[in-house]
């Protein structure tokens, strides 16, 4: 199975923030890479599909890039709304989630 | 509107067999490109996927738990089945149903169901 290690784990931000979640995968996956953000009792939410596409509905805020093995999600200022675990996942092959970025209030 | 809700027991039993239902509206999966996956997800931790049935009929399961998991689909009843035999405590989670998005090799899930808990103990 395809690894993907997400860093950091958890971290402390303020509204009005850059935050930067990055995920590596333990070999090259092209672009199949996605973003969640899952907030407590809640299901996961699609954010970011094929490294950068945003889903429809998602606040232009967020925004994903990267290729191969390394993989950014970006939120440019963030929200009160915005604090949550994210998750990267890999489609390459066998689906594999990142271990999660928990982003919380400074 | 796309919507998935999962139903099934809340509680089993270990070496039980656990069969979940999602009932979904809003798509048809015989439509191409169209697939329904499960995931689970231990308190606390991350996601784990765990089968994925396609408007084909082509089924993938992950393989650290193929020889326990059972998907399938009927059509009429717009709804999707999983079954995984031989049920242990570190089972316990929240299983959760969700719409395969995209049409071509890549997978993802939106939107998913709200989940139900299940508790594996004797």
């Amino acid at each position: 199975d395809i690894q993907m290690t997400q860093s950091p784990s958890s971290l402390s931000a303020s509204v009005g923030d850059r935050v930067t979640i990055t995920c590596r995968a333990s070999r090259r996956i092209n672009n199949y890479v996605n973003w969640y953000q899952q907030k407590p009792g809640k299901a996961p939410k699609l954010l970011i599909y094929d490294a950068s596409t945003l889903q429809s509905g998602v606040p232009s805020r967020f925004s994903g890039s990267g290729s191969v093995t390394e993989f950014t999600l970006t939120i440019s200022s963030l929200q009160p709304e915005d604090f949550a675990t994210y998750y990267c996942q890999q489609s390459y092959n066998t689906l594999t989630f990142g271990g999660g970025t928990k982003v919380d209030i400074k | 509107q796309i919507t998935l809700k999962e139903s099934g027991p809340t509680l089993v039993k270990p070496t039980q067999t656990l069969t979940l239902t999602c009932t979904f509206s809003g798509f048809s999966v015989s439509n191409s490109g169209v697939g329904v996956g499960w995931i689970r997800q231990s308190p606390g931790k991350a996601p784990e996927w765990l089968a994925l049935i396609y408007w084909d009929d082509e089924k993938r399961y992950n393989p650290s738990l193929k020889t326990r998991l059972t998907i399938t689909k009927d059509m009429s009843k717009n709804q999707v089945v999983l079954t995984m035999t031989n049920m242990d405590p570190v089972d316990t989670g929240t299983y959760y149903c969700a719409h395969r998005g995209g049409s071509g090799p890549t997978d993802w899930f939106d939107p998913w169901g709200q989940g139900t808990l299940v508790t594996v103990s004797s």
